[in-house]
Parts: C-alpha cells; structure tokens; sequence
C-alpha cells in the first residue's frame, strides 16, 4: 500500500462545476502539499498546509491531521484547470513522499 | 529572481551510457532535492542534499550519484543507463526545514 493515496485517479468534469480531489496519507507527516503538473512536466505549489484550510483564489485546500486526510477544492472549474493535482507529504528531513496523481481534464 | 532552473530540459541516450543532470535552486536555498517520474505515475524520492551533504537518499541503485556544489547547484549523475530510467527527472529546491517546495521544469531522459 502506499504511503499517499489519492482518489480519484481520473476526473472528467464540465466546466463550472465544483471539483473535489482527496488525499489520505498513512505516515507521520509535518505538512502536506498540493501541487499542479501540467504537460510537458513542470510543477507548481499550490499549497503547503500543516492544519486547518487554505484559500488560494478559486482553489481551497484542507486538512484533518487526526483522520490523515486533505481534500484539495475548486470551484467555478475552469477548462485552464485541467493539470495533474499531486498530494505530496513531509516524511522526515526534507524528503517528500508523492500520491500518484489525480488527472483532472475540465471540457467546456 | 529565475525559479529552479534544470539543464538539459530533453535528453536522448543510449543503453550503457552515463548522464548527467543540472540543477540551479533559487537563490538562497540550500536544500536541493531530486525525484524522479515514470510517465503515469507521481515523483519518487532519489536525493536530498543540503548544505553541500547527502541528507537523504531513495530506494535507487547506486548506478545513481548525486552531488551539491558550494553555489548549491547540483548535478544528478546516472551511469550504466537502462531503459527503465526513462524518465522525468525533477529537481526542488526548499529554504528553511518545512518550507514550501519549488520545482524547475524537469530534464527528460529517453534511453533507447
């Protein structure tokens, strides 16, 4: 089993609706991030959270370190949101341990 | 301020042969990190380097080698390349200890 599991793998949505992309880890963790990979590789932080919830713009991030859980939302989705969201947690030093990714393609 | 910088962004190299990877962190960042990324799946840990020492190191042969430099540059060095290290190779680089992650674009590795 992996040490982060994201769910689902694969979302298809249409635009405007609201999109919600879970994480659960099973380590120890001293914070956790979500991240956006779009084609062709390069990657950006969208948050970096330790407790409680985080508002980016349309984008909100939270999570409940007793349960070992994140949920990363948007809202209003938007076909430029279409990426891989990548859940990723502190696991000792400064070592990040990757979920596999959920695919998110938004269609107008 | 540039980002995380990677050099080559593509690379094509043949069975045997030995490569190497370049990392520029942005400026200040001490701690350079590098992961690697099979197509379908999420970045796996090979190398943590920080203040120019080895601070942590993935489930990954020792045909993999790293180093830091004093500008904290980094340069990722596999040899011996097999077709299974197709890959993207990713670089980050952090500030203080639990600080958010910045990535650079990654270097493409085809073996064929």
């Amino acid at each position: 089993k992996n040490e982060v599991e994201q769910s689902p793998q694969n979302l298809t949505a249409q635009e405007g609706e609201f999109i919600t992309i879970n994480c659960s880890y099973s380590v120890g963790i001293s914070a956790l991030h979500w991240l956006q990979q779009h084609p062709g590789g390069g990657i950006v932080s969208l948050f970096m959270l330790s407790s409680g919830k985080k508002k980016h713009g349309r984008l909100i991030a939270t999570i409940n370190i007793q349960e070992k859980h994140s949920s990363l939302h948007i809202t209003a989705s938007h076909p430029r949101d279409s990426a891989v969201y990548i859940c990723a947690v502190n696991a000792g030093a400064q070592k990040l341990v990757f979920g596999q990714g959920t695919r998110l393609t938004i269609n107008p | 301020d540039a980002g995380v910088t990677q050099s080559p962004t593509h690379l094509i190299k043949t069975r045997g042969q030995q490569v190497t990877l370049r990392c520029s962190p942005i400026s200040g960042h001490k701690s350079v990190s590098w992961y690697q990324q099979v197509l379908g799946q999420g970045p796996q840990f090979i190398f943590q380097y920080y203040e120019k020492e080895e601070r942590g190191r993935g489930n990954f042969p020792d045909r993999f080698s790293a180093r830091q430099f004093p500008n904290y540059s980094s340069e990722l060095n596999v040899n011996a390349l097999l077709l299974g290290d197709s890959a993207l190779y990713l670089c980050a680089s952090r500030g203080l200890r639990n600080t958010e992650a910045f990535f650079g674009q990654g270097t493409r590795l085809t073996v064929v």
